[in-house]
């Protein structure tokens, strides 16, 4: 157990809609990163927060937003929901942005039908 | 854009065989890490190298970061069915963004 929170655990839903995943970070980390894996992309870096503010970014879509609250949990919003957008979603935490080990939630999976 | 391919993407052994999976790239890391992860699970930090170069051992896996810091590779000596898994390396890319390779899908039988 990482201490990495995630829920839902699973989630399905059809094109177009819009959905919310929920990570708790480790108690003591100010750092959240959110990634996605599917099959045919691997693990890909979406984007990172510290201490509510955005970070850095990668290859996270227009129809995605994300937001770090005060007590630091943070929340990915995918709307516009379609059929490629079904993959396992990771949310990670660090103590720092900079600090080399992030410790990996259990994941959401999300299907899309 | 930068890539990190791994290979090979599949690896299927005998217990008691020794292997190597590797982890290229044209790009320079300025630190590269390697992860496990299991079915149903988030992927697990294993080691983390630096130095071009480095060698870092880790019971019976061993992790080397290349000189130039654009590849790595792991070696497990003697596997075992727990090591079966995902291993993922990622190269760390800026100051806060990782990039993970294409992964190396590792089955140990018994």
């Amino acid at each position: 157990d990482s201490g990495v929170t995630q829920t839902p655990k699973h989630l399905i839903t059809a094109t177009g809609q819009r959905v919310t995943l929920r990570c708790s970070p480790r108690s003591g980390d100010l750092s959240v990163y959110w990634y996605q894996q599917s099959l045919d992309q691997g693990l890909q870096f979406l984007i990172q927060y510290y201490n509510g503010e955005e970070r850095a970014k990668g290859n996270i879509l227009e129809r995605f937003s994300a937001q770090q609250f005060p007590d630091l949990h943070s929340e990915l919003n995918l709307s516009s929901l379609e059929l490629g957008d079904s993959a396992l979603y990771f949310c990670a935490s660090s103590v720092a942005p900079q600090q080399e080990t992030q410790y990996f939630g259990p994941g959401t999976r999300l299907l899309v039908l | 854009t930068q890539l990190l391919e791994q290979s090979p993407q599949f690896l299927s052994i005998q217990e008691g065989e020794n292997l190597t999976v590797y982890c290229n790239s044209s790009s320079v890391f300025s630190s590269l890490q390697w992860y496990r992860q299991e079915p149903g699970e988030g992927p697990v930090l294993l080691v983390t190298v630096v130095t071009g170069g480095e060698v870092k051992k880790l019971k019976r896996l061993t992790f080397q970061f290349g000189d130039a810091r654009k590849d790595s590779s792991l070696h497990i000596t003697a596997a075992q069915p727990g090591d079966t898994g995902l291993y993922l390396c990622a190269g760390k890319s800026g100051t806060y963004k990782y990039i993970f390779g294409t992964g190396t899908r590792l089955k140990v039988l018994a």
